[in-house]
């Protein structure tokens, strides 16, 4: 099974401050990576995803993410943080010619400070 | 949004009771996924399935069992409830392999007393 880690289980930052949510993933191929944003006792919304073309994915609200082969990451990233990006972040991967499986970090809970 | 609909939303069962929860999709995509969502675990996929009858299993399948007799449904059934199974339930859909990403549901939230 792939396997997908995310550093910091909570994450603080000031209005207005850098974004950051760290991704790694183990993967003996280069995988489809995901990141989803999940407001409280909501479903997953998908912010971002990487499928082998270029490396910088701008997503929606102003996030965007890089990846980066030869560290294993996919670390997710805004320039200004708003009160409304409050919320819980997963980063996920799907492994080409695997059945189409979806795995999951086990996010990070991001807390804006005004 | 993706026309995903679980139902139900909330329930409350004892313990060594069965319970199905129905997702229903209106987007005709070919995959259908069960997660659970714990605290400190994310999402951990529980079974799957990539067409009509055509099932798999995830990581943390003991317990549960599923059906796929319609494109559209996909129900999963807890066969004898325990408490450990109280979580929060999420189905999601994705069209078709190469990269395209899943649709989740909103969500059922079920406690085993």
């Amino acid at each position: 099974a792939q396997s997908v880690t995310q550093l910091g289980s909570h994450v603080s930052v000031s209005e207005g401050a850098l974004v950051l949510l760290r991704c790694n993933y183990s993967s003996s191929v280069p995988p489809y990576l995901f990141w989803y944003v999940q407001y409280p006792n909501q479903g997953l919304q998908l912010l971002l995803k990487y499928t082998s073309a270029a490396t910088l994915v701008k997503g929606i609200n102003g996030f965007e993410a890089e990846f980066k082969k030869s560290e294993t990451s996919f670390h997710l990233t805004k320039p200004s943080a708003h009160m409304s990006d409050a919320a819980e972040y997963f980063c996920a991967v799907s492994v080409p010619n695997t059945g189409n499986q979806f795995y999951f970090g086990t996010g990070t809970s991001l807390t804006v400070i005004p | 949004d993706a026309g995903i609909t679980q139902s139900p939303r909330h329930k409350v069962t004892e313990t060594g009771t069965p319970v199905t929860l129905r997702c229903h999709q209106t987007e005709n995509h070919r995959y259908m996924y069960w997660y659970r969502q714990d605290p400190g675990h994310g999402l951990r996929l529980i079974h799957y399935s990539y067409g009509v009858k055509d099932t798999d299993k995830g990581e943390v399948s003991d317990g549960y069992s599923v059906s796929r007799s319609k494109t559209e449904d996909f129900l999963l059934t807890l066969e004898s409830a325990t408490s450990s199974q109280t979580s929060v339930y999420f189905c999601a859909i994705s069209e078709r392999t190469g990269g395209t990403e899943a649709f989740f549901g909103q969500g059922t939230r079920l406690t085993v007393v």
